[in-house]
């Protein structure tokens, strides 16, 4: 079955800084790549997706960029603020309703002022 | 719109009992997918339910089964508990039609003693 690691597993940076985090998956028929965050004792809430037809998605200080042929995508943060502290799970489906998600053992994202 | 909501939100059960957890999806959205979340393997897929019918199921054993209702409400049955399913179990919802976000609920945090 669909396989995805996540690394690293722990990254502090410098209020300002930028923050990446990298996934590989193992199935080629994964279509669908969103990416969670989840604040200590709350809920995984949507951040970013991107589909396998597209090779980059961006949002304000988020981008997803998704690379097929080698089966990895990798977030990106800009100019990190206090409040992006939280860990970020990525995840994969290969189903065209983007349900029955794979995810990642889940990134802690610590920000510093 | 009113959120995905899980009741009981916190239960504790001795091993061998059995438990079932309840899930009311985001009004119109008609896909219930349930996880169990723990520190050492982050969230993993149990299994997806769409109009009434399991499409999709994750890796777990028989004892972990589930159903949705005519509503979309969806509950998770866990027979013969074992203090391993000790762990917070989170629904998500989702239109699940041409693809599109999962939306989380808070989650039931199950202990087993």
């Amino acid at each position: 079955g669909e396989n995805v690691e996540q690394h690293p597993s722990t990254l502090s940076v410098q209020e300002g800084d930028s923050a990446v985090i990298k996934c590989t998956y193992s199935d080629s028929a994964s279509n669908y790549f969103p990416w969670y965050k989840q604040e200590l004792g709350k809920r995984p809430q949507l951040i970013i997706d991107i589909r396998s037809n597209v090779g980059e998605k961006k949002d304000q200080r988020i981008a997803v960029t998704l690379n097929k042929t080698a089966k990895h995508f990798s977030l990106h943060i800009t100019e990190t603020q206090p409040e992006d502290s939280a860990v970020y799970f990525c995840a994969a489906s290969k189903n065209q309703a983007g349900t029955a998600l794979i995810f990642g053992k889940g990134t802690t994202l610590s920000v510093s002022s | 719109k009113a959120g995905v909501t899980q009741t009981p939100r916190y239960l504790i059960k001795t091993r061998g009992q059995q438990v079932t957890l309840s899930c009311s999806p985001i009004s119109g959205h008609r896909s219930v997918s349930w996880y169990q979340q723990t520190p050492g393997q982050g969230l993993q897929f149990l299994f997806e339910y769409f109009s009434e019918t399991q499409r999709n199921k994750g890796n777990f054993p028989g004892r972990f089964s589930g159903r949705q209702f005519s509503n979309s409400r969806s509950e998770m049955n866990v027979s013969t508990l074992e203090l391993g399913d000790s762990a917070l179990y989170l629904c998500a919802s989702s239109l699940a039609v041409g693809g599109g976000e999962q939306f989380f609920g808070p989650g039931t945090r199950l202990t087993v003693l």
